[in-house]
């Protein structure tokens, strides 16, 4: 099956620190790939996305590479903001017709500290 | 622009009560629409989804069930809400090849 692994948080960092959040990946297919972001008490937004090898995706200083070769999606920020602080997932779905659903990870918190 | 809406955005009910949770798209025409539940400290489970009028596919069997009664609308139930229904509940639409796009959320606590 379709399954979405991601580094366990809670992730602290200090302002303006490096930001890497690990995900990885199984597919029966071809998948899209992306990242989606959950402020404090609000709905999932996406951040950035990936639809095939190689592509990378970013958005707000955010970037994350499609590794075919990895199965690998990892989120990277050169130097996070207090305003980053959110529960990130990572997600895929497969392309084709039927391809209703995302699979997601369970979700990394990031908590940036002043 | 398109637009979705979740009411009531926070709930509390005790055990054994009904549940109605509502979802509304604006904005778009036969949108696929979905309910996800992210329970504490857990990620983000698919519990159905729709992709037109009165189809309703369920991706994990539970008290729970959903109609979509309109084009633009899905509501999601329960006739007898237990404990574990307590969770972060959020619809989402898609069309076609866009992506999925998500409400603002309800937070239901069961007591």
């Amino acid at each position: 099956g379709n399954s979405v692994t991601q580094m366990e948080g809670p992730v602290t960092l200090s302002e303006e620190a490096f930001l890497t959040i690990n995900c990885t990946y199984t597919a029966t297919g071809y998948p899209s790939l992306f990242w989606y972001v959950q402020y404090p008490g609000e709905g999932l937004q996406l951040l950035l996305k990936a639809t095939k090898a190689d592509d990378k995706g970013s958005n707000k200083g955010f970037e994350a590479t499609y590794r075919k070769e990895t199965t690998s999606f990892h989120l990277e920020k050169g130097s996070v903001q207090v305003s980053d602080s959110a529960v990130y997932f990572c997600a895929l779905r497969l392309t084709g017709a039927g391809s209703y659903q995302l699979t997601f990870g369970k979700g990394t918190k990031l908590s940036v500290i002043p | 622009s398109q637009t979705i809406h979740q009411w009531p955005a926070t709930l509390v009910q005790p055990v054994g009560s009904p549940l109605s949770l509502e979802c509304t798209v604006e904005g778009t025409s036969n949108p696929n629409l979905y309910w996800y539940r992210q329970a504490a400290g857990r990620g983000l489970q698919l519990l159905f989804y729709s992709v037109g009028i009165g189809q309703i596919s369920s991706e994990v069997p539970q008290n729970l069930s959903a109609s979509r009664p309109q084009d633009r609308q899905f509501i999601l139930s329960s006739k007898k809400l237990l404990l574990s229904d307590s969770g972060f509940y959020l619809c989402a639409w898609k069309q076609g090849t866009y992506e999925q796009y998500f409400g603002p959320g309800t937070r239901l606590t069961v007591t």
